[in-house]
């Protein structure tokens, strides 16, 4: 079974600080991708940042970037100077093979406050 | 990557009531797929819907409570059936996109009362 854990449901960080969410991982799938979604309060999913299992480097997208460590299931997003349009919740997810498609899974999201 | 066009985007009902929610993808996508979000919850997915076969649905969801259409390969609508209070939530329609990506529609707020 595919599971997404988010053991952070709130954080604060002040402005311009760097913050680190975390996102751990299980899955028998030897083919999957990691997603950082932004979900700020008008309820939009707005797509982050991406990472594939085989992929050796670290993913980055602007001040975005993920921090994939294979061997310990962790996916952890880390924003640098942080803002205040920042404050949204964040979910972690992990797409799969079921059947034919390849599905999404989501953690159950980290509410992020940054603080001016 | 694809860009979703979902409507409406909220709505408040009558119990027992039924609302169609329908997504516009601006190019051709092979799967759809539909989430419900509970109030301070994360993202279910509903069912897969491919075109021209009947959706795939999750377990705790069937088609009588939730039938979806999915015509073509630009569009889908999601019924959600004989309204209650408990199905109060943000519906999202989802399709798979370029580079790995899922895009999103902007999500209905449905509030049953």
């Amino acid at each position: 079974a595919q599971k997404i854990t988010q053991t952070q449901p709130g954080m604060f960080v002040q402005e311009k600080e760097a913050v680190t969410l975390d996102c751990t991982y299980d899955t028998s799938d030897p083919s999957y991708g990691l997603f950082w979604y932004k979900q700020p309060s008008s309820g939009e999913m707005i797509f982050l940042i991406y990472q594939g299992s085989y992929d050796q480097q670290n993913a980055t997208e602007g001040r975005y970037s993920l921090n994939f460590q294979k061997a310990r299931k962790s996916a952890n997003l880390v924003i640098s100077a942080s803002q205040l349009g920042d404050s949204a919740m964040y979910f972690c997810a992990m797409s799969y093979s079921s059947g034919s498609a390849r599905q999404l899974t989501f953690g159950s999201g980290t509410q992020l406050t940054v603080l001016p | 990557s694809a860009v979703i066009s979902q409507k409406p985007s909220r709505d408040i009902c009558q119990r027992g009531t039924s609302l169609t929610i329908q997504c516009q993808v601006d190019s051709q996508v092979t799967m759809m797929f539909w989430y419900r979000q509970q109030p301070g919850q994360s993202l279910t997915l509903i069912a897969t819907a491919n075109q021209g076969s009947e959706a795939t649905y999750e377990s705790g969801f069937v088609i009588d409570k939730f039938p979806i259409s999915r015509p073509n390969l630009t569009f889908s609508t999601l019924t959600v059936s004989n309204m209650s209070p408990e199905d109060s939530s943000i519906y999202l329609c989802s399709a798979a996109g370029s580079l790995h990506g899922y895009t999103f529609g902007s999500g209905t707020r449905l509030t049953v009362v």
